[in-house]
């Protein structure tokens, strides 16, 4: 079985500064891709950012970072000079050969961004 | 705006009604999803289509029935349902869930809020 752990329900962050948001996942399986999603108060989930398991280096896209640590399972989400439209619901999902492929989401984290 | 649309965007409905939730997708995949979402739950997966056929019913009750007429539509067909299952519901579709990749990205809809009274 797969799991993904968001230990962090909020945090908040200064407008222009970098906040890390952190996952931590449980899988047994060799190969696997990690995903964030931003969901704000509208509800459209937004994919932002992939990792595959076998990716030799971190995933960026824009302002978006994925720190991963294979060793640690872990696989964090740095958000760069943060803007208030960053302000939502960030969640982490997985998915691999344990979870026939269907995505594993974590419980999500609330990001406030302060002006 | 990700390719994926959903209508009606709000839905208000009695126990006794009967309404259908309506997903399109222009992204050229050839799977499907629905999901559920409740307040302070993790997000639910219910069915996933995959070139039209039904590949997982994730124990739902059968108030709930969908239906995939081609790899672009998926519709949730609502009949007889209770106050606990009003939430958001959200359609997804993929490349194709069959390629079983890790990487084959789920990309969704805005949702449909909605509220059985």
């Amino acid at each position: 079985a797969q799991k993904i752990t968001q230990t962090q329900p909020g945090m908040f962050v200064q407008e222009k500064e970098a906040v890390t948001l952190d996952c931590t996942y449980d899988t047994s399986d060799p190969s696997y891709g990690l995903f964030w999603y931003k969901q704000p108060s509208s509800g459209e989930m937004i994919f932002l950012i992939y990792q595959g398991s076998y990716d030799q280096q971190n995933a960026t896209e824009g302002r978006y970072s994925l720190n991963f640590q294979k060793a640690r399972k872990s696989a964090n989400l740095v958000i760069s000079a943060s803007q208030l439209g960053d302000s939502a619901m960030y969640f982490c999902a997985m998915r691999g050969e344990g979870s026939n492929y269907k995505l594993t989401f974590g419980k999500g984290t609330l990001l406030t961004v302060n002006p | 705006e990700t390719g994926v649309t959903q209508t009606p965007r709000h839905l208000v409905m009695g126990m006794t009604n009967k309404k259908s939730l309506k997903c399109e997708q222009h992204l050229g995949h050839n799977a499907m999803y629905w999901y559920k979402q409740s307040a302070k739950k993790p997000l639910e997966l219910m069915f996933v289509y995959n070139f039209k056929e039904q590949t997982e019913n994730n124990s739902v009750p059968s108030r709930f029935s969908p239906e995939c007429p081609n790899s672009s539509h998926l519709f949730l067909h609502l009949h007889t349902l209770q106050p606990e299952d009003s939430a958001l519901y959200l359609c997804a579709s993929s490349q194709a869930m069959g390629m079983k990749r890790a990487t084959d990205t789920q990309y969704f809809g805005p949702g449909t809020r909605l509220t059985v009274l």
